[in-house]
């Protein structure tokens, strides 16, 4: 089993459509969490970290569910400079693992 | 804050010769870096760990006498691909942590795309 695990998608969204995604990890002890987002070619750059308790960074929204060993990514009012893959990331040790990315197309 | 740099950006080499890729951190110390390579649409897979003084931790699958890590100091390291092949064309992105816990995020370099033809 994959260390970290996601739906590749594409997950194809009209502009102003709210798209959510998730991911799971398999390691029970893992310590921290982070969504990154990765354009084409390009290296990954972090979005937002993630906690238990959830938060929010303008129209994203993460959640952490230790219980079922996921997290989540929720973007509202999507934009076009939305499009791009999003990578879910795991620290195990000091190590961090990425799954293999979610891929948004936000279209006209 | 956490800017990691990394240089080159592309590089295209024959068969048989060495590469080497350098990563620095612009505005903080890092002891420790690390080094992923990315196929294509596939995830990022850790490579290996430098670490400033010291030897590099290299992660199972991954040859030690073929990607040669050199960290001489607090602000650099370097990853050298030995006798590069066709098949270790990739993207290698090295990347570290600002000030903070080994459980805080990652910072990576802009990358760099080899071809080996």
């Amino acid at each position: 089993r994959k260390e970290v695990e996601q739906d590749p998608g594409p997950f194809n969204v009209p502009e102003g459509a709210t798209v959510a995604f998730n991911c799971t990890y398999s390691n029970s002890a893992s310590q921290s969490f982070f969504w990154y987002r990765q354009d084409c070619r390009k290296e990954p750059k972090l979005l937002m970290s993630v906690y238990s308790s959830g938060n929010e960074d303008g129209r994203f929204t993460a959640q952490l569910n230790r219980a079922s060993q996921y997290i989540s990514l929720l973007i509202r009012d999507s934009k076009l400079s939305d499009s791009a893959t999003y990578l879910c990331a795991v620290t195990n040790d000091y190590k961090l693992s990425f799954g293999a990315g979610t891929t948004v197309t936000v279209r006209a | 804050g956490a800017v990691v740099s990394q240089h080159p950006s592309w590089v295209i080499c024959k068969s048989g010769t060495s590469v080497k890729i350098e990563c620095r951190s612009l505005d903080f110390q890092a002891t420790t870096m690390f080094w992923y390579r990315q196929f294509p649409k596939q995830s990022l897979m850790l490579m290996a760990t430098s670490n400033e003084g010291s030897k590099a931790t290299y992660e199972q699958g991954v040859e030690k006498d073929k990607f040669l890590i050199n960290h001489a100091s607090l602000t650099l390291s370097t990853l050298t691909v030995t006798s590069a092949h066709p098949e270790d064309s990739s993207f290698y992105i090295c990347s570290a942590r600002g000030t903070g816990s080994d459980y805080s995020p990652l910072h990576f370099g802009n990358g760099t795309r080899l071809t080996v033809t």
